[in-house]
């Protein structure tokens, strides 16, 4: 069955410092896709990145990088050098390309970057 | 950009009545999807529609949920009589393909107050 573990329930840093947003997935799949959302306090969910499971590329968007380590079932997400606007809540989500491809989401991580 | 839109943003019921979320989605569309987020949880699939049929619910989806795509813009979820464990944010999704070459588009959601 699929399902998505994001075992770090809340982190604190402070701003300037890098953090590691976990995501580890399970799926029967063989070809799934796997997605990061982030969710400020005002309550909608805010697209940042799709990855496919043929694509094992890492992939930069500015400071955002995100490490996809299929042999792992691994989809982690790394803010370099955060920022007080970077406070929210991120939620990995799981695809499978069997079924209607509808989104199974992780618990979520709430981060939280003080000044 | 296209975007889905939820109305209302906030709706506020008393327990046992029956209340409407609708959403527009995206206009060239043909998968659509309902999902909720209980308060500090995680967001929930309940349930995905196409061809005017619904085509996988969870088992959150039971006979007091209901959806329609009454014309060929809105898709709403009924909930006929309204528990007090209703109380969530329920977002509305839309996407072109369930092929995966186009992520699901979210709406930012409508939050529903049971008392």
């Amino acid at each position: 069955a699929q399902k998505v573990t994001q075992a770090q329930t809340e982190i604190s840093v402070v701003e300037k410092e890098d953090v590691t947003l976990d995501c580890v997935y399970e799926t029967r799949d063989t070809t799934y896709y796997l997605f990061w959302y982030k969710q400020p306090p005002s309550g909608e969910l805010v697209f940042l990145i799709r990855r496919n499971s043929f694509d094992e590329q890492n992939e930069i968007s500015g400071r955002y990088s995100w490490n996809f380590q299929k042999s792992t079932s691994s989809f982690n997400f790394t803010i370099t050098a955060s920022q007080v606007v970077d406070s929210a809540v991120y939620f990995c989500a799981l695809s499978e390309t069997s079924g209607t491809y509808k989104y199974i989401f992780g618990t979520g991580t709430r981060l939280k970057v003080l000044a | 950009e296209p975007e889905v839109t939820q109305t209302p943003s906030h709706q506020v019921t008393q327990m046992g009545q029956e209340v409407i979320l609708r959403c527009v989605p995206i206009s060239n569309h043909l998968y659509f999807y309902w999902y909720r987020q209980i308060l500090g949880q995680k967001v929930e699939f309940l349930v995905s529609f196409y061809n005017n049929e619904i085509s996988e619910k969870s088992e959150i989806f039971d006979d007091q949920f209901s959806v329609e795509r009454p014309d060929g813009s809105n898709f709403t979820l009924k909930i006929r009589s309204t528990k007090l464990e209703d109380s969530a944010m329920y977002f509305c999704a839309s996407s072109g393909t369930v092929k995966g070459n186009q992520p699901q588009h979210f709406g930012d959601g409508t939050r529903l107050s049971i008392l």
